[in-house]
C-alpha cells in the first residue's frame, strides 16, 4: 500500500520558472491538503480540497494553484517560482469528512528557488 | 483563527531523562481535535495521537504520556526515560469539528519542538 505519493522528492528551480508538484493517494481518501514547511513556523496549509472538482484556500495561499480532477491526484503548482517559495512541502490526505480521522502525510517535497 | 504554541524550539537531554514538551493551544470552538506528530531527521511526519475536546483523559502509551487540561488550553507530552531514537521534531497540531466548514479537517500546527537526546 503506497499510501501518499509525492514526486519529486527535491528540486532546485530558478526565480521566475514554473513548475508541479505531484501528489497522488491510494487510499481513496476525499480530503487532500498542501501543506508547507518553513523553519520555526511549523507546517502552513496552502490549499485543500474536500473532493474532486472542489478546492479551496488555505492560510498561505499566493504564488500557488490546484486543481483536482480526480479523487486520487491533487498536483499544487507554483505559476512563477520566487525565493520565498523555498520550502520542503507536504501532500496529506484523510479518509473522510471528519477531524477525528488523522491526516496521511507524503514523505514531502524540499523545493529550492535561486 | 486558530493558534498553536510551542514555546520550546530546543531541548537537550541525555538518554534515559524524562522531559515534557509543551504545547497551548487557541480556539473559540468548543469542539476540536488536538494532535501530536514526530518529524525523524529523515523527515517524514508521523501521527502519535489525536484526542477530542470532550476527552480529558490522560494517554499513556508505552514510555509516551500526553496531559490535556483544557483549563489550560494546554496538551503536553511527555517521554519516559528517553532513547536517542526519539530526537527529532515533535509538532503539536489543532484542528476544528466540522460543523463549521470544510476547512475544520484541516489541521493548524505549532513551530515545533527539535528534541535531541544524546547518549
Amino acid at each position: 500500500n503506497a499510501g501518499v505519493t509525492q514526486t519529486p522528492k527535491f528540486q532546485v528551480l530558478k526565480t521566475g520558472q514554473s513548475m508541479t508538484l505531484q501528489c497522488a493517494q491510494d487510499m481513496n481518501h476525499e480530503y487532500m491538503s498542501w501543506y508547507r514547511q518553513d523553519p520555526g513556523m511549523g507546517l502552513r496549509l496552502i490549499h485543500y480540497s474536500v473532493g474532486a472538482g472542489i478546492t479551496d484556500q488555505g492560510e498561505v495561499p499566493n504564488g500557488y494553484n490546484v486543481s483536482r480532477s480526480t479523487t486520487e491526484d491533487f498536483p499544487l503548482r507554483l505559476l512563477s517560482a520566487a525565493p520565498s517559495q523555498t520550502s520542503v512541502y507536504f501532500c496529506a490526505s484523510s479518509p473522510r469528512r471528519d477531524s477525528n480521522q488523522p491526516q496521511h502525510f507524503g514523505d514531502g517535497t524540499r523545493l529550492s528557488i535561486l | 483563527a486558530q493558534k498553536v504554541t510551542q514555546a520550546q524550539t530546543e531541548i537537550s537531554v541525555v538518554e534515559k531523562e524524562d522531559v515534557t514538551l509543551d504545547c497551548v493551544y487557541e480556539t473559540r470552538d468548543t469542539t476540536y481535535y488536538l494532535f501530536w506528530y514526530k518529524q525523524p531527521p529523515s523527515g517524514e511526519l508521523v501521527f502519535l495521537i489525536r484526542r477530542n475536546s470532550f476527552d480529558e483523559q490522560n494517554e499513556i502509551s508505552g514510555r509516551y504520556s500526553w496531559n490535556f487540561q483544557k483549563s489550560t488550553s494546554s496538551f503536553n507530552f511527555t517521554i519516559t526515560a528517553s532513547q536517542v531514537v526519539d530526537s527529532a521534531v515533535y509538532f503539536c497540531a489543532l484542528s476544528l469539528g466540522l460543523q463549521f466548514n470544510n476547512a475544520g479537517n484541516m489541521l493548524t500546527f505549532g513551530g515545533g519542538t527539535r528534541l535531541m537526546v544524546k547518549p
